[in-house]
């Protein structure tokens, strides 16, 4: 079975600085994608980031970074120069073998002045 | 280029009315996800269509709860008859269905909020 395991509730940053938001899955596919969402108190559903499992460098979008350690199946979001736009909920979530996209508890960021 | 469309965005209704959420997909894109999100039970996959065929209904909660797609650029979800406990954000999101690939990103649309009373 998949499963996504985000373990930090909740995260502080103050502005300016770089965040670490963990994930770690366990699938048995060889194949698979993971991805990042954000969702703002507004409660939209935003895509951020994406990473394939045979991708050989870690994604990259703007400020935002994945942390892919295939053998740790971890794929931690980093977020550079944090800002206080992106206080947010953040999700992790896989797609494997299946069309279906499954999704972490999230966690919590709020970036302080 | 329009994302995904839903509505209502807001929706207050009682106990035992019908209620039905509409999406509009991104154009071009051949899957389609229905999900639920509650604060206890967070974001769940209640369905999702291929090519405007169902292929997994296996997350809709029970016979109230049914989803048709009858063409590319439309799907509805209905409640009937609809229940406090159904009350949470449901989100309509689309993809190409390029599979493993960044292309088979799903894009959500804004999410109806339903409140059952």
């Amino acid at each position: 079975a998949q499963k996504i395991t985000q373990t930090q509730p909740g995260m502080f940053v103050q502005e300016k600085e770089a965040v670490t938001l963990d994930c770690t899955y366990d699938t048995s596919d060889q194949s698979y994608g993971l991805f990042w969402y954000k969702q703002p108190s507004s409660g939209e559903m935003i895509f951020l980031i994406y990473q394939g499992s045979y991708d050989e460098q870690n994604a990259t979008e703007g400020r935002y970074s994945l942390n892919f350690q295939k053998a740790r199946k971890s794929a931690n979001l980093v977020i550079s120069a944090s800002q206080l736009g992106d206080s947010a909920m953040y999700f992790c979530a896989m797609r494997g073998g299946t069309d279906k996209l499954i999704f972490g508890t999230g966690t919590r960021l709020q970036v302080f002045p | 280029d329009a994302g995904v469309i839903q509505s209502p965005r807001h929706e207050v209704t009682e106990m035992g009315q019908e209620v039905t959420l509409r999406c509009k997909p991104i154009s071009g894109h051949n899957s389609l996800f229905w999900y639920r999100q509650t604060m206890m039970r967070g974001l769940e996959l209640l369905i999702y269509f291929n090519n405007n065929v169902p292929i997994d209904d296996s997350g809709m909660p029970e016979d109230r709860f049914s989803a048709k797609m009858p063409n590319a650029s439309f799907s509805t979800l209905k409640i009937q008859p609809s229940e406090p406990r159904d009350s949470a954000v449901y989100f309509c999101a689309s993809s190409s269905a390029i599979r493993l690939a960044r292309a088979d990103t799903q894009y959500f649309g804004p999410g109806t909020r339903l409140t059952v009373l």
